[in-house]
């Protein structure tokens, strides 16, 4: 049972590179989500998907863009790292858009970018 | 602006109680959470409160108060498994969680 996996699970990443990281859901959820965790700061939406197809801009999507060719994935790109990115990624779904009960949390991307 | 506010750092002992406070000021209210994030790894769902009153699930209960815009999360019968950080979050009327920076339980033997 593998529920969200993510990769790479640590990077560390040159300033002004690209960089994909990966989300795959067997869960069949509908929808998907990337946070962003910061030491003293909450989880920070940085986009989500409702459902295959759609995505939309959570509260800090500068920098980053997603795709949501089919329910299971939901890769984030950063376009040019800027020591800013430095995080820990967190991808998540959940059952039901909307009113939704549980978020499922993969383990995490640590990203680096010096 | 959307606000959670909860305790950084909280200390107890193995064995004892502790009550883990949250309040909130957010656009509308569709439910509130608690998620359990161990140190390095992803958060997990603990509990969810739409309702007032509290929500029992083994040793650890959840309070909701909407009108006070208040919620605690109370652990029973502390373990030393149970240090992490707890993670409040509401639901704002967009259905979007807003997230509170998390309160880190220490547990002492």
């Amino acid at each position: 049972i593998a529920g969200i996996t993510q990769a790479p699970t640590s990077q560390i990443l040159a300033a002004g590179r690209r960089m994909t990281l990966r989300c795959t859901q067997d869960m069949r959820h509908n929808a998907m989500y990337w946070y962003r965790q910061d030491l003293g700061l909450g989880l920070r939406l940085i986009h989500y998907s409702n459902t295959a197809g759609t995505t939309g801009k959570g509260e800090v999507p500068d920098g980053y863009s997603v795709s949501r060719a089919n329910t299971d994935d939901f890769p984030l790109t950063l376009a040019s790292a800027v020591p800013s990115q430095t995080s820990v990624y967190f991808c998540a779904s959940s059952g039901t858009s909307g009113n939704t009960g549980e978020l499922f949390f993969g383990e995490g991307s640590r990203l680096t970018v010096l | 602006g959307q606000n959670i506010d909860q305790p950084t750092e909280m200390t107890a002992t193995e064995g004892a109680i502790v009550q883990i406070n949250c309040t909130y000021q957010t656009s509308g209210f569709n439910g509130l959470f608690w998620y359990q994030q161990h140190a390095g790894e992803a958060p997990t769902f603990l509990s969810y409160n739409v309702l007032d009153g509290l929500e029992e699930k083994g040793r650890f209960s959840s309070f909701l108060s909407r009108s006070k815009g208040y919620s605690y999360l109370l652990l029973k019968e502390l373990q030393m498994k149970d240090s992490a950080s707890y993670l409040c979050a509401v639901m704002d009327s967009n259905y979007q969680l807003i997230w509170g920076a998390g309160t880190k339980l220490i547990i002492k033997p």
